[in-house]
């Protein structure tokens, strides 16, 4: 059972757009909840995290929205542009020594 | 900071051979590793965790005695696919947890590409 969904399966944006995934999440127990980019024959390197205290977390061009009650979480890329493009995999873990739980993937591509 | 090496970047080898792969912190004490495998397109799917001086833990349905899983100091820890068969031929990821971070912050490394022919 996935305990993490992750939407849409790919994306093209235009340059200059806004990219938005999406993620929901079953197990309420989950308290931290990163987004990890991953270019083709690299590691998922991370990109912003956040924890359930807050509703909102930007850095740069990057922001995640999260909905504790729906139990939902989005990363939001603003001025999108080709070097954007990767796959994005939001994840979920409970604190402490717990493995992450990751979303299926959303690959990101945008065009100019 | 919170630099993961892995290495070999890439091998291949035969059928039935060993290979090992080696997953270091370079710049912070990792006291707990993951190991994840990843086929084209997909996402990561995590085999074992491994702690510092302990055994590792394996995920369901991962054969502990193909997947050898050491970690022997806070730094390195190594994963040996024994015995390897084509159906092995993956891309392998470890990732390590920043050492006292109250929230399970995990830094991959670049993976390893293994090819079994």
């Amino acid at each position: 059972q996935q305990q993490v969904k992750q939407s849409p399966q790919s994306l093209i944006v235009q340059k200059g757009g806004i990219s938005i995934i999406n993620c929901a999440y079953e197990n309420t127990a989950f308290d931290y909840f990163p987004w990890y980019q991953q270019f083709p024959g690299k590691g998922p390197a991370l990109l912003i995290a956040i924890r359930p205290d807050v509703s909102e977390k930007k850095e740069g061009r990057f922001t995640i929205s999260f909905n504790k009650s729906a139990k939902q979480f989005s990363l939001h890329i603003m001025d999108s542009q080709p070097g954007d493009s990767a796959t994005y995999f939001c994840a979920a873990s409970i604190s402490g020594n717990t493995p992450l739980v990751f979303g299926k993937g959303t690959r990101l591509s945008v065009i100019a | 900071g919170a630099v993961v090496s892995q290495h070999p970047s890439w091998v291949i080898c035969k059928s039935g051979t060993s290979v090992k792969i080696e997953c270091r912190s370079l710049d912070f004490q990792a006291t707990t590793m993951f190991w994840y495998r990843q086929f084209p397109k997909q996402s990561l799917m995590l085999m074992a965790t491994s702690n510092e001086g302990s055994k590792a833990t394996y995920e369901q349905g991962v054969e502990k005695d193909k997947f050898l899983i050491n970690h022997a100091s806070l730094t390195l820890s190594t994963l040996t696919v024994t015995s390897a068969h084509p159906e092995d031929s993956s891309f392998y990821i470890c990732s390590a947890r920043a050492g006292l971070a109250p929230y399970n912050e995990q830094f991959f490394g670049p993976g390893t590409r293994l090819t079994v022919l």
